[in-house]
This record gives structure tokens, C-alpha cells and sequence, in this order.
């Protein structure tokens, strides 16, 4: 699976869009991209996922630029419940279906 | 969303003991689940990945005598770390996929934190 480059912490205030960069310049063209996040001390949360097109699910927007090689997630209206440190993960279309987690950015939102 | 359920959440233990951690998936069927382990500051290390009837398959360093798993059914599978040690003390992650495809989408457990006095 490609592997993903994150910064590794981001501020945001409260109830302004929390914009969360990925680069995944090694990507191919039958992988996926994911989002979890996992708020402390918890089990990882899905947020959303894409191959090509942007997506937008009730959560966040999935924005993959066109080479593919990068791409943003929007938290359109950051509140404080979105502090958490947030993944951005790769996937083959073979694959068995396990995701195997980075470093991630850790999103502070403050208010 | 579909629902993954730890047991139990936080369990101390002495030294040498067996500890049991089971993961269930409450609304749908799951052939496959995977378990993780996660130390403080640190990010998810995927262990083994559990197919339903038959064996586990482990990642690389992962010690299948230390950690039992076992996945009876579709809905339930159990990771058993045995003669526990301090260095076992970590946060167990389980994950289920609901659906098929690449797209299907995986759940997590909300984790259980074992503690090894």
C-alpha cells in the first residue's frame, strides 16, 4: 500500500473550516483513499473515503487533486468534539481490506 | 452506522496470567476482523488479521503463541494474550469490515486498555 505524509499537528478555531493535507505520491490507480480519526482513547472512526472524485458526506469533504497524488480533507465547521488526531490512509483494491495506519495529524481546535 | 463491541473495556492483570478480549460485531456479519495494539502517543499497529473458520494470519513480529485469536463465528472473534507481562500493557483495537469490495467500509471497537501489573 502507498504511504501517506501528514503534518503532524494543526490548529483550528472553533467554527471555521479545518482544512487536513495529505500527500500520497505513490499512489495507484486501483487505491483508495480513507479517512479516519480517533478521538482519545477511543477505536478510530470512519469518515470518509474516495477514488477519483471529490466526495462530501454528512462528516467532511474529500477533496483528490487531479494527479491524485494529494488530497484534503474539510471538516466544513470545526467544533471542539473535532479535536482528535485525524488519518489518512491508502488501500489496494486486493487487498484483504486491513488499513494500516500512519502517524496521522493531531487537529486542535480551540475557541 | 454498523456497531463493534470490546469486552472488556479495561482489564488488569497480574504478571503470567491469560487475558481474554473479545470483539463483536452487532449488526452484521463480519468474515473477517482485525486486531490491533496501540502504546500511548504512539499510532495503530495492526497484529493479525482473523478470518472467520479458519487461522489468523499474523503481521511480521507478531508472536501467535503470545496472542491467541481465535474467530468462531461471524460475529465474534477473540484475542487471548497469554502468560502477560508489563510490556503487554497496551490499548487492543479491534476492527470489523461490513460489507465486500474494497469499499467496504471498516469499524472499530472502542478498544480495550490492558493493564500488566
Amino acid at each position: 500500500d502507498a504511504k501517506t505524509t501528514q503534518p503532524p499537528s494543526m490548529d483550528c478555531a472553533e467554527g471555521r473550516a479545518a482544512n487536513l493535507p495529505c500527500n500520497h505520491s505513490t499512489i495507484s490507480g486501483n487505491e483508495y483513499v480513507y479517512w479516519y480519526r480517533q478521538i482519545h482513547s477511543q477505536g478510530p472512526q470512519y469518515i470518509i473515503h474516495g477514488l477519483k472524485n471529490n466526495e462530501t458526506n454528512e462528516m467532511a469533504s474529500l477533496i483528490i487533486t487531479e494527479d491524485r497524488k494529494s488530497s484534503t480533507l474539510i471538516l466544513p465547521h470545526a467544533t471542539l468534539r473535532d479535536t482528535a488526531v485525524y488519518y489518512c490512509i491508502v488501500r489496494v483494491s486486493s487487498n484483504t481490506g486491513k488499513l494500516i495506519f500512519g502517524q496521522g495529524t493531531t487537529l486542535q481546535v480551540k475557541p | 452506522g454498523a456497531v463493534v463491541s470490546q469486552h472488556p473495556s479495561r482489564v488488569i492483570c497480574k504478571s503470567g496470567t491469560s487475558v481474554k478480549i473479545e470483539c463483536r460485531s452487532l449488526d452484521f456479519q463480519a468474515t473477517t476482523m482485525f486486531w490491533y495494539r496501540q502504546f500511548p502517543k504512539q499510532s495503530l499497529m495492526l497484529m493479525a488479521t482473523s478470518n472467520e473458520g479458519s487461522k489468523a494470519t499474523y503481521e511480521q513480529g507478531v508472536e501467535k503463541d503470545k496472542f491467541l485469536i481465535n474467530h468462531a463465528s461471524l460475529t465474534l472473534s477473540t484475542l487471548t494474550v497469554t502468560s502477560a507481562h508489563p510490556e503487554d500493557s497496551s490499548f487492543y483495537i479491534c476492527s470489523a469490515r461490513s460489507g465486500t469490495g474494497v469499499t467496504g467500509e471498516l469499524f472499530f471497537g472502542e478498544g480495550s486498555r490492558l493493564t500488566v501489573l
